[in-house]
């Protein structure tokens, strides 16, 4: 069980367009998804908490307008890269926690690899 | 803030070596712990969790303690394979299920 898939699992975009990834817990409600972003070699960096029916929580340093997220359901989270610039491209991986709570263990998606050209 | 460290790699051991990866930790509260593997071009893979002080983690061969004395939470396996070749995570989750995430050792097991 905890199963987290994500889609696409890579693309290939040309700079200025919009991709978007979606992150699906398969057997598991999620009322919070988080995503994170590694670049080659590095390790995860957190980028947002996406939550179901309010808006998402961005750290520091995350530009909002540019990493768009929508939590649509209890089972699906989107990630909208708008306007892609090759700074863009790296590898994006969403996660759920599968049990309500602190310290919860957290499912990670096989991740999506971005290159924006 | 939380933190984790790290040891530095890459790793390189042969076969049947045992392996030590250091973590240790700094964090508020009482978090939980996690072992993650990552193999290339791949997303993660929980390995092993610990959840409160001196529990044990163990998976696969693979073991790691929750020490609260020593802030750690170090990986040993006894014997590796060249199957265990991979990027190694150790991580901890403190609240509202945030992850933070240590730097990655990367494992290299030659024949």
């Amino acid at each position: 069980g905890a199963v987290v898939s994500q889609h696409p699992s890579w693309v290939i975009c040309k700079s200025g367009t919009s991709v978007k990834i979606e992150c699906r817990s398969l057997d598991f409600q999620a009322t919070t998804m988080f995503w994170y972003r590694q670049f080659p070699k590095q390790s995860l960096m957190l980028m947002a908490t996406s939550n179901e029916g309010s808006k998402a929580t961005y750290e520091q340093g995350v530009e909002k307008d540019k990493f768009l997220i929508n939590h649509a359901s209890l089972t699906l989270s989107t990630l909208t890269v708008t306007s892609a610039h090759p700074e863009d491209s790296s590898f994006y991986i969403c996660s759920a926690p599968h049990q309500a709570g602190v310290g919860d263990t957290q499912y990670f998606g096989p991740g999506t690899r971005l290159t924006v050209l | 803030g939380n933190s984790v460290t790290q040891m530095e790699g890459p790793v390189t051991l042969s076969e049947e070596a045992f392996l030590t990866i250091n973590c240790t930790y700094t964090a508020t509260g009482y978090p939980s712990l996690f072992w993650y593997v990552q193999y290339p071009g791949e997303g993660l893979q929980l390995l092993l969790k610990a959840t409160k002080a001196d529990d044990k983690g163990s998976n696969k061969g693979f073991e790691a303690t929750y020490r609260k004395e020593t802030t750690s939470f170090h990986l040993e396996k006894g014997s590796v394979q060249v199957s265990d070749s991979a990027v190694y995570f150790c991580a901890l989750s403190a609240y509202a299920g945030k992850s933070t995430f240590g730097d990655g050792t990367t494992l290299t097991v030659k024949p």
